[in-house]
Protein backbone atom coordinates (compact mmCIF):
# COMPACT_ATOMS: atom_id res chain seq x y z
CA UNK A 1 0.00 0.00 0.00
CA UNK A 2 1.12 3.26 -0.89
CA UNK A 3 2.66 5.80 1.85
CA UNK A 4 1.19 9.12 3.12
CA UNK A 5 2.18 12.49 4.46
CA UNK A 6 -0.12 14.08 6.37
CA UNK A 7 0.94 17.58 8.79
CA UNK A 8 1.53 16.81 12.39
CA UNK A 9 -1.33 19.28 13.59
CA UNK A 10 -3.46 21.80 12.91
CA UNK A 11 -5.51 24.09 14.85
CA UNK A 12 -9.07 24.71 13.27
CA UNK A 13 -11.94 27.51 14.65
CA UNK A 14 -15.06 26.12 15.63
CA UNK A 15 -17.96 26.53 13.25
CA UNK A 16 -14.95 27.11 10.41
CA UNK A 17 -14.10 24.90 7.81
CA UNK A 18 -11.11 22.22 9.16
CA UNK A 19 -9.10 21.04 5.70
CA UNK A 20 -6.86 18.43 6.41
CA UNK A 21 -4.27 17.95 3.59
CA UNK A 22 -2.78 14.03 2.62
CA UNK A 23 0.08 13.97 -0.02
CA UNK A 24 0.17 10.32 -1.63
CA UNK A 25 1.99 10.64 -4.65
CA UNK A 26 3.00 6.79 -5.27
CA UNK A 27 -0.83 5.31 -4.82
CA UNK A 28 -1.33 3.46 -7.18
CA UNK A 29 -4.34 2.85 -9.83
CA UNK A 30 -6.31 0.19 -7.57
CA UNK A 31 -6.13 1.77 -4.00
CA UNK A 32 -8.25 4.29 -2.15
CA UNK A 33 -8.10 7.46 -0.23
CA UNK A 34 -9.57 6.51 3.49
CA UNK A 35 -9.97 8.35 6.04
CA UNK A 36 -10.64 7.52 9.76
CA UNK A 37 -10.04 9.12 13.21
CA UNK A 38 -9.26 8.90 16.75
CA UNK A 39 -10.38 10.81 19.66
CA UNK A 40 -8.02 10.30 22.51
CA UNK A 41 -7.98 7.04 22.84
CA UNK A 42 -11.19 5.44 21.81
CA UNK A 43 -11.26 3.28 18.95
CA UNK A 44 -10.15 4.46 15.67
CA UNK A 45 -13.67 5.44 13.42
CA UNK A 46 -14.55 5.64 9.82
CA UNK A 47 -14.89 8.86 7.94
CA UNK A 48 -14.87 8.47 4.43
CA UNK A 49 -13.25 6.74 1.51
CA UNK A 50 -12.89 7.11 -2.13
CA UNK A 51 -11.34 6.50 -5.34
CA UNK A 52 -10.74 9.44 -7.95
CA UNK A 53 -14.09 11.38 -7.82
CA UNK A 54 -14.99 13.54 -4.87
CA UNK A 55 -17.31 12.15 -2.34
CA UNK A 56 -19.42 13.42 0.48
CA UNK A 57 -21.26 11.63 3.20
CA UNK A 58 -22.74 13.16 6.69
CA UNK A 59 -19.55 13.68 7.97
CA UNK A 60 -17.10 15.24 5.89
CA UNK A 61 -16.18 15.55 2.38
CA UNK A 62 -13.54 14.14 0.26
CA UNK A 63 -11.62 15.88 -2.57
CA UNK A 64 -9.54 13.69 -4.69
CA UNK A 65 -6.90 15.79 -7.15
CA UNK A 66 -7.31 14.62 -10.25
CA UNK A 67 -4.00 13.34 -10.60
CA UNK A 68 -4.99 11.50 -7.40
CA UNK A 69 -1.34 12.00 -5.61
CA UNK A 70 -2.81 13.84 -2.85
CA UNK A 71 -6.82 14.70 -0.96
CA UNK A 72 -8.12 16.71 1.52
CA UNK A 73 -10.43 15.78 4.19
CA UNK A 74 -13.17 18.15 4.82
CA UNK A 75 -14.93 19.05 7.74
CA UNK A 76 -17.55 22.15 6.69
CA UNK A 77 -18.15 23.54 10.10
CA UNK A 78 -15.79 21.58 12.71
CA UNK A 79 -17.32 21.66 16.25
CA UNK A 80 -14.97 21.00 19.35
CA UNK A 81 -15.96 16.86 19.09
CA UNK A 82 -14.00 16.83 16.24
CA UNK A 83 -10.95 17.67 18.14
CA UNK A 84 -9.27 14.38 17.16
CA UNK A 85 -6.05 12.56 15.32
CA UNK A 86 -7.10 11.81 11.82
CA UNK A 87 -5.45 9.43 9.58
CA UNK A 88 -4.82 9.11 5.62
CA UNK A 89 -5.13 5.84 4.40
CA UNK A 90 -4.36 4.55 1.14
CA UNK A 91 -5.41 0.64 0.32
CA UNK A 92 -6.58 -1.59 -1.96
CA UNK A 93 -10.74 -2.03 -1.60
CA UNK A 94 -10.21 -5.91 -1.76
CA UNK A 95 -9.87 -8.77 0.78
CA UNK A 96 -6.63 -9.24 -0.01
CA UNK A 97 -5.39 -6.09 1.77
CA UNK A 98 -4.49 -7.82 5.20
CA UNK A 99 -4.78 -4.75 7.37
CA UNK A 100 -5.03 -0.64 7.53
CA UNK A 101 -1.70 0.75 7.94
CA UNK A 102 -1.90 3.90 10.17
CA UNK A 103 0.72 6.80 9.98
CA UNK A 104 1.13 9.32 12.73
CA UNK A 105 -1.92 11.43 11.51
CA UNK A 106 -2.53 14.97 11.77
CA UNK A 107 -3.75 16.13 15.91
CA UNK A 108 -6.86 18.74 15.01
CA UNK A 109 -7.81 20.92 17.58
CA UNK A 110 -10.82 22.71 17.06
CA UNK A 111 -10.83 26.54 19.12
CA UNK A 112 -13.78 27.69 20.80
CA UNK B 1 -27.20 -1.09 16.67
CA UNK B 2 -23.44 -1.86 14.75
CA UNK B 3 -20.99 -2.81 16.95
CA UNK B 4 -17.76 -4.26 17.89
CA UNK B 5 -17.69 -5.24 21.41
CA UNK B 6 -14.32 -6.03 23.68
CA UNK B 7 -14.54 -7.17 27.14
CA UNK B 8 -12.70 -6.23 29.72
CA UNK B 9 -12.23 -2.53 28.69
CA UNK B 10 -10.08 -2.34 31.56
CA UNK B 11 -7.39 -5.26 33.13
CA UNK B 12 -4.50 -5.28 35.32
CA UNK B 13 -2.76 -8.59 35.46
CA UNK B 14 0.62 -10.16 36.72
CA UNK B 15 3.43 -11.67 34.34
CA UNK B 16 2.82 -15.21 33.68
CA UNK B 17 -1.30 -15.11 34.31
CA UNK B 18 -3.14 -16.85 31.07
CA UNK B 19 -5.77 -14.45 30.27
CA UNK B 20 -8.37 -13.84 26.93
CA UNK B 21 -9.47 -10.69 25.74
CA UNK B 22 -13.05 -11.05 24.30
CA UNK B 23 -14.27 -9.32 20.71
CA UNK B 24 -17.79 -9.69 19.47
CA UNK B 25 -19.31 -8.09 16.12
CA UNK B 26 -22.78 -8.46 15.23
CA UNK B 27 -22.63 -6.90 11.37
CA UNK B 28 -21.72 -10.53 9.89
CA UNK B 29 -18.52 -9.86 8.71
CA UNK B 30 -15.97 -11.95 7.73
CA UNK B 31 -12.42 -9.80 8.10
CA UNK B 32 -11.63 -9.47 12.18
CA UNK B 33 -8.53 -8.01 13.31
CA UNK B 34 -6.34 -7.25 16.71
CA UNK B 35 -4.14 -4.00 16.52
CA UNK B 36 -2.29 -2.89 20.07
CA UNK B 37 -1.49 1.44 20.06
CA UNK B 38 1.54 2.53 21.86
CA UNK B 39 2.67 5.75 22.39
CA UNK B 40 4.93 6.49 19.33
CA UNK B 41 4.58 3.35 17.50
CA UNK B 42 1.02 3.86 16.40
CA UNK B 43 -1.47 1.22 15.41
CA UNK B 44 0.07 -2.17 14.80
CA UNK B 45 -1.76 -5.48 13.96
CA UNK B 46 -1.11 -8.38 15.60
CA UNK B 47 -3.67 -11.03 13.97
CA UNK B 48 -5.99 -11.23 11.71
CA UNK B 49 -8.81 -13.76 10.69
CA UNK B 50 -10.82 -13.54 6.71
CA UNK B 51 -13.33 -15.83 7.74
CA UNK B 52 -14.07 -18.88 10.50
CA UNK B 53 -11.00 -20.64 11.29
CA UNK B 54 -8.70 -18.75 9.05
CA UNK B 55 -6.38 -16.60 11.28
CA UNK B 56 -2.93 -15.10 10.28
CA UNK B 57 -0.19 -13.32 11.90
CA UNK B 58 -0.33 -9.40 11.43
CA UNK B 59 3.10 -7.53 12.11
CA UNK B 60 3.68 -8.25 16.16
CA UNK B 61 1.96 -11.82 16.55
CA UNK B 62 4.68 -12.72 19.56
CA UNK B 63 2.99 -13.96 22.24
CA UNK B 64 -0.47 -13.63 21.15
CA UNK B 65 -2.74 -16.17 20.32
CA UNK B 66 -6.12 -16.29 18.53
CA UNK B 67 -9.22 -18.01 16.79
CA UNK B 68 -12.31 -17.83 15.11
CA UNK B 69 -14.67 -20.71 15.86
CA UNK B 70 -17.18 -18.43 15.02
CA UNK B 71 -18.24 -15.84 12.72
CA UNK B 72 -19.11 -13.02 15.52
CA UNK B 73 -16.22 -13.98 17.86
CA UNK B 74 -12.65 -13.31 17.72
CA UNK B 75 -10.96 -13.68 21.18
CA UNK B 76 -7.11 -12.83 21.70
CA UNK B 77 -5.38 -14.80 24.21
CA UNK B 78 -2.29 -14.22 26.03
CA UNK B 79 -0.62 -17.59 27.30
CA UNK B 80 1.68 -15.90 29.56
CA UNK B 81 1.44 -12.20 29.31
CA UNK B 82 4.85 -10.05 30.06
CA UNK B 83 5.20 -6.35 30.62
CA UNK B 84 6.16 -5.59 27.12
CA UNK B 85 2.20 -6.55 26.22
CA UNK B 86 0.85 -3.78 28.20
CA UNK B 87 -0.86 -1.65 25.72
CA UNK B 88 -4.26 -0.35 24.78
CA UNK B 89 -5.59 -2.92 22.27
CA UNK B 90 -8.56 -2.84 19.74
CA UNK B 91 -10.17 -5.29 17.33
CA UNK B 92 -11.77 -4.21 14.22
CA UNK B 93 -14.14 -5.70 11.98
CA UNK B 94 -14.96 -5.43 8.16
CA UNK B 95 -16.53 -6.84 4.79
CA UNK B 96 -14.39 -8.80 2.77
CA UNK B 97 -13.95 -8.10 -1.22
CA UNK B 98 -15.08 -5.53 -3.16
CA UNK B 99 -15.80 -1.92 -1.78
CA UNK B 100 -16.26 -2.44 1.98
CA UNK B 101 -16.35 1.05 3.21
CA UNK B 102 -14.89 1.50 6.53
CA UNK B 103 -13.98 -1.06 9.27
CA UNK B 104 -15.52 -0.79 12.68
CA UNK B 105 -13.07 -0.54 16.09
CA UNK B 106 -14.25 -1.95 19.54
CA UNK B 107 -13.86 0.83 22.43
CA UNK B 108 -10.49 -1.08 23.21
CA UNK B 109 -8.90 -2.47 26.22
CA UNK B 110 -6.58 -1.23 27.93
CA UNK B 111 -4.31 -3.70 29.44
CA UNK B 112 -0.93 -3.21 31.88
CA UNK B 113 0.82 -6.39 33.03
CA UNK B 114 2.79 -6.06 36.30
Amino acid sequence: DAKTTQPTSMDCAEGRAANLPCNHSTISGNEYVYWYRQIHSQGPQYIIHGLKNNETNEMASLIITEDRKSSTLILPHATLRDTAVYYCIVRRSSGSARQLTFGSGTQLTVLP
Amino acid sequence: EAQVTQNPRYLITVTGKKLTVTCSQNMNHEYMSWYRQDPGLGLRQIYYSMNVEVTDKGDVPEGYKVSRKEKRNFPLILESPSPNQTSLYFCASSLMGGLTGGAFFGQGTRLTVV
